[in-house]
């Protein structure tokens, strides 16, 4: 099961920004928090992924709060390029205990519409 | 860069019939995945290879067999097509199998079975 919850969609228009939650009450102390995004018929397109601090790259930025439990992906400025769905993620463990891998578990995501 | 190549990037089957999807990464990457990937759904993790020359499965296995050829390829191989094996087929990569880095995916392969 995702260790994560998203409203399944949202509406932004275009130019404005997009603040885009996620629950995560379960995770550890060592997990990073991953975003994702879909774009339609391409594969998963890593967007930002961090620990504690809040986190800014090209694409978004990335604040978590301060218990983990939840982050928001902050699109600055909503364009229609940015249409897709975007998925919140965490690691969960596949395996045994002298074998085994970290994977990632995807839920639904959130499908966010850019309106012109 | 290429990045994660995967190929075919279409391919219709007849219900029986076999086929190998290939998947090559190059970013000298450890750690290499298969998911499929539903209508309406997020992906689930078929098979992994944490590193080259293991293999293990993941959340939907049965009717699939891989093989980490080398560090670069990892391929997937349905050995009976079934009608509930259409969907979008895709491989990934990340430096290491800790789940604290980014994964790279291909651009899928479209599987259809009649």
């Amino acid at each position: 099961d995702a260790k994560t919850t998203q409203p399944n969609s949202m509406e932004s228009n275009e130019e404005e920004p997009v603040h885009l939650p996620c629950n995560h009450s379960t995770i550890s102390g060592t997990d990073y928090i991953h975003w994702y995004r879909q774009l339609p018929s391409q594969g998963p397109e890593y967007v930002i992924h961090g620990l504690t601090s809040n986190v800014n790259n090209r694409m978004a930025s990335l604040a978590i709060a301060e218990d983990r439990k939840s982050s928001t992906l902050i699109l600055h400025r909503a364009t229609l390029r940015d249409a897709a769905v975007y998925y919140c993620i965490l690691r969960d463990y596949e395996g045994g205990t002298t074998s085994g891998t970290y994977k990632y578990i995807f839920g639904t995501g959130t499908r966010l519409k850019v309106l012109a | 860069n290429a990045g994660v190549t995967q190929t075919p990037k279409f391919q219709v089957l007849k219900t029986g019939q076999s086929m190998t999807l290939q998947c090559a990464q190059d970013m000298n990457h450890n750690s290499m995945y298969w998911y499929r990937q539903d209508p309406g759904m997020g992906l689930r993790l078929i098979y992994y290879s944490a590193s080259e020359g293991t293999t293990d499965k993941g959340e939907v296995p049965n009717g699939y067999n891989v093989s980490r050829l080398n560090k670069r390829e990892f391929s997937l191989r349905l050995e009976s097509a079934a009608p509930s094996q259409t969907s979008v087929y895709f491989c990934a990569s990340s430096e290491y199998g800790t789940g604290n880095q980014p994964q790279h995916f291909g651009d899928g392969t479209r599987l259809s079975i009649l």
